[in-house]
């Protein structure tokens, strides 16, 4: 089967760095989205990856490691805005989206 | 403004009573999808569509239907509504049919069925 697991809950301080991981396990792979969800609101894009390695964008950077079935969403700076869901959703061999249940980030002052 | 809108945002019904939730998006984008999210778990894909009069079952289809006549919108049909159907609602929608693309989120419809 399909599986995507995220830590349902993390807390982390204001000025800080946090790291939430995703572990998956899919029928193929065309890559990995984060997506971040305020409370009541829509989720907005993050970013996407396919290749291995850590792509940097601004404050939040995403890794891929496609063998160990792996990445991970790095938060540094951390301000209070950041306090949201982050969901991680794998492109599985059918080009369809899978979606981890997502990671509730509380930031402490 | 680029976006995805959603009608209506909130609403609260009976067990029966059919309803239609309405999408719209104004960015031509080909691919729309609908998702419904429950506490503690992912989003869940209902029905998706890849260009006008092609939609395709997701991974959670039984007791909602479809319709896409016009590229820019997509609605969700509820023809008989039960509790099990009370969740947030999202409609979707990215540039191409493949799933690699951004998508672009509606704000969400809160479905309550009494």
């Amino acid at each position: 089967g399909q599986n995507i697991d995220q830590p349902t809950e993390m807390t982390a301080t204001e000025g800080a760095i946090v790291q939430i991981n995703c572990t998956y396990q899919t029928s193929g792979f065309n890559g990995l989205f984060w997506y971040q969800q305020h409370a009541g609101e829509a989720p907005t894009f993050l970013s996407y990856n396919v290749l291995d390695g850590l792509e940097e964008k601004g404050r939040f950077s995403s890794f891929l490691s496609r063998s160990k079935g792996y990445s991970y969403l790095l938060l540094k700076e951390l301000q209070m805005k950041d306090s949201a869901s982050y969901l991680c959703a794998c492109v599985d061999s059918n080009y369809q989206l899978i979606w981890g249940a997502g990671t509730k980030l509380i930031i402490k002052p | 403004e680029a976006q995805v809108t959603q009608n209506p945002r909130y609403l609260i019904t009976v067990t029966g009573k059919k309803l239609t939730v309405t999408c719209s998006q104004n960015m031509n984008h080909e691919y729309m999808s609908w998702y419904r999210q429950d506490p503690g778990l992912g989003l869940r894909q209902i029905y998706y569509s890849m260009n006008v009069e092609v939609t395709d079952k997701g991974d959670v289809p039984e007791g909602y239907k479809v319709s896409r006549k016009e590229k820019r919108n997509f609605p969700l049909i509820l023809e008989s509504p039960s509790p099990n159907q009370t969740s947030l609602y999202f409609c979707a929608s990215s540039s191409t049919s493949e799933a690699y693309n951004e998508q672009f989120f509606g704000p969400g419809t809160r479905l309550t069925v009494l």
